[in-house]
């Protein structure tokens, strides 16, 4: 079975132009996630989507990052413009199917999208 | 914030277990104590996860205490692939609630 993609893998920008980040999760997943990871931290959740509603955006900076989940699948987050502060790893996951841990809400993550803000 | 507490990094000889304590004193009745690990530019990946009962699978042994303020995860013959973040997430099993994780134990397997 497939794993979660992720592109583009890195991205170097200057700070305040924008950039955008790409997630397929696993087929049949309803509930796709994304998470910023700052070096030597933990990822931090920045929203929740439940099909192709938001179930949880009270991390995300709306200010300047926005995400949307059209159909359902696939998902873009989107910061514009960017900060140097947001260099990070954007971490996509998904859940939706029992996987080995027993449960639906097990998360599956992919590789992420390295980002670094000049 | 994190509800768990761990040592932020650990060494481990290859071929011995290794155990990863957590902190969690103020979990609560209806919270599940998870462990995911991310080894090097890569995402996170699920290990195990428990309630009060001591748990096994295929990846590791978790160990929770009676008054279930504290575990440990056990990982029975380390191997170098093991070298990796640890994090011990406390969560319930309702609806699809976040992990919140914290900074982990940064566990290394020497040759």
């Amino acid at each position: 079975e497939a794993g979660v993609a992720q592109s583009p893998r890195y991205k170097i920008i200057e700070k305040r132009q924008s950039v955008a980040f790409w997630c397929n999760p696993i087929s049949g997943h309803a509930t796709l996630y994304w998470y910023q990871q700052i070096l030597g931290q933990g990822p931090k959740l920045l929203i929740q989507f439940q099909n192709n509603g938001v179930v949880d955006d009270s991390q995300l900076p709306k200010d300047r990052f926005s995400a949307e989940r059209l159909k359902g699948v696939d998902s873009t987050l989107k910061i514009q413009p960017a900060k140097l502060e947001d260099s990070a790893v954007y971490l996509c996951a998904s859940s939706g199917r029992v996987g080995r841990s027993g449960t639906y809400n097990e998360q599956f993550f992919g590789p992420g999208t390295r980002l670094t803000v000049l | 914030d994190a509800k768990t507490t761990q040592p932020p990094s650990m060494d481990c000889a290859e071929g011995r277990a290794a155990n990863l304590p957590c902190n969690h004193s103020t979990i609560s009745g209806n919270e599940y104590v998870y462990w995911y690990r991310q080894i090097h530019s890569q995402g996170p990946q699920y290990i195990i996860h428990g309630l009060k009962n001591n748990e096994t699978n295929e990846m590791a042994s978790l160990i929770i205490t009676e008054d279930r303020k504290s575990s440990t995860l056990i990982l029975p013959h380390a191997t170098l692939r093991d070298t990796a973040v640890y994090y011990c997430i406390v969560r319930s099993n309702f609806g699809n609630e976040k992990l919140t994780f914290g900074t982990g134990t940064r566990l290394t397997i020497i040759p």
